[in-house]
């Protein structure tokens, strides 16, 4: 069975960091790209990076850009997601997703881990 | 890039259908066939149920269809139930640098 598991959330200062991470079972990690998408409170889905198999190509939204970085160990069948310079924007419930091997969709999400940034 | 376009809610009675709609661009929705639903109960993660315009995971009842024309994409549902009642966003693949880009969600009520 296919399980994504995010931890990593908590309350954090605005332009503090924090480090997300996503523990994957059940498919060969090393073969899937993988995504985290957020959700602010209240609001609607918003992607927030991508990172290939390999993790030799990362994409960044623009909101985050410079700000996020995106990484995986195929190692320990793991995805991270490093923010800095945290905004009270960037509150949100943050999933892990896979990518389909063939298509463009996400096919298995996690269950979130909520972001706090506020003082 | 702005998100898709997407009504912010819809209603129906039950064994009714619906049709949600998402607009974009030539860029995105228009250019590729890389559009794709997800259903979202309250406190819950997204689930797929229509991707590449209009296939459906296995599991996902055939209730659910989706159809593309120009810029616009639709979900279809159909024989509406009360378990249906939830958020739908759309996502498509881009060609700007994000790669891909949601719609702002539509809040479906089963009356």
């Amino acid at each position: 069975e296919v399980q994504l598991v995010e931890s990593g959330g908590g309350l954090v200062q605005p332009g503090g960091s924090l480090r997300l991470s996503c523990a994957a079972s059940g498919f060969t990690f090393s073969s899937y790209s993988m995504k985290w998408v957020r959700q602010a409170p209240g609001k609607g889905l918003e992607w927030v990076s991508y990172i290939t198999s390999s993790g030799s190509n990362m994409y960044y939204a623009d909101s985050v850009k410079g700000r996020f970085t995106i990484s995986r160990d195929n190692a320990k069948n793991s995805l991270y997601l490093q923010m800095s310079s945290l905004r009270a924007e960037d509150t949100a419930v943050y999933y892990c997703a896979r990518k389909d091997s063939s298509g463009w969709h996400l096919d298995y999400w996690g269950r979130g881990t909520l972001v706090t940034v506020s003082s | 890039q702005s998100a898709l376009t997407q009504p912010a809610s819809v209603s129906g009675s039950p064994g009714q259908s619906i049709t949600i709609s998402c607009t974009g661009t030539t860029t995105d929705v228009g250019g590729y066939n890389y559009v794709s639903w997800y259903q979202q109960h309250p406190g819950k993660a997204p689930q797929v149920i229509i991707y590449d315009v209009s296939d459906r995971p296995s599991g996902i009842s055939d209730r659910f269809s989706g159809s593309k024309s120009g810029n616009t994409a639709s979900l279809t549902i159909s024989g509406l139930q009360a378990e249906d009642e939830a958020d739908y966003y759309c996502t498509s693949y881009t060609s700007s640098g994000t790669l891909a880009i949601f719609g702002g969600g539509t809040k479906l009520t089963v009356l």
